[in-house]
């Protein structure tokens, strides 16, 4: 069984340009969430995807959207990027969420905004 | 809110010594408690998880943890440290059970030297 894919895996901006990331779950999850991890905030929450609704948000500003699709795909889309935007961002699928269902992480999409 | 405190950024440990990795957690309901470990360039994977059944959790490559309410500690311990161990390690919190969002610590990386 394939693992959570993400892409790209590495990604370079410009400030003010916006990005999409993109996230295919292992077949069969239907829960998705995304995760930014920087040096100095560490991994902090940022999205959780079920069935095509947006069950949680974190606390981050809202040049950060997102979306899950029919399929389960993810993507998140930041805007008028900031170059404090430079960080990793990982996706993680689980099957129908909750803390009794194993979360599966991605390898990550690595974002340098310049 | 949730939160967890993992005691010391970095811990060196000798090849066959016993792993310690200390985490902490604040929470006024039972929480849900995690470890994950992060290789270079990798996403996280899943060691281990309380939930709310056996104090002492057994999880993948040797690791266990034993949950301690009185002392709110959730500690990470492995008999003999492998040269293979060396990574980072997140301890995690569920803000409750119909959700996958997780609040990480800090992160402690663990070097093993031969």
């Amino acid at each position: 069984k394939a693992g959570v894919t993400q892409t790209p895996r590495y990604l370079i901006k410009t400030r003010g340009q916006q990005v999409t990331l993109s996230c295919s779950p292992i077949s069969g999850h239907r829960s998705v969430s995304w995760y930014q991890q920087t040096p100095g905030q560490g991994l902090q929450f940022l999205f959780e995807y079920f069935s095509e609704t947006q069950r949680n948000k974190g606390n981050f500003p809202g040049r950060f959207s997102g979306r899950q699709f029919s399929n389960s795909r993810s993507e998140m889309n930041v805007s008028t990027l900031e170059l404090g935007d430079s960080a990793l961002y990982l996706c993680a699928s689980s099957q129908t969420s909750g803390v009794h269902n194993e979360q599966f992480f991605g390898p990550g999409t690595r974002l340098t905004v310049l | 809110a949730q939160s967890v405190t993992q005691l010391g950024s970095h811990v060196s440990v000798s090849e066959g010594a016993l792993v310690l990795l200390r985490c902490n957690y604040s929470s006024s309901v039972p929480p849900y408690l995690f470890w994950y470990v992060q290789y270079p360039n990798q996403g996280l994977q899943l060691l281990l998880k309380y939930t709310s059944a056996a104090t002492l959790v057994k999880g993948i490559n040797g690791f266990e943890a034993e949950f301690k309410k009185s002392e709110t500690s959730f500690h990470l311990t492995k008999p003999s440290a492998h040269m293979s161990d060396a990574a980072e390690y997140f301890c995690a919190v569920s803000e409750r059970e119909g959700t996958d969002k997780l609040i990480f610590g800090t992160g402690t990386r663990l070097q093993v030297f031969p």
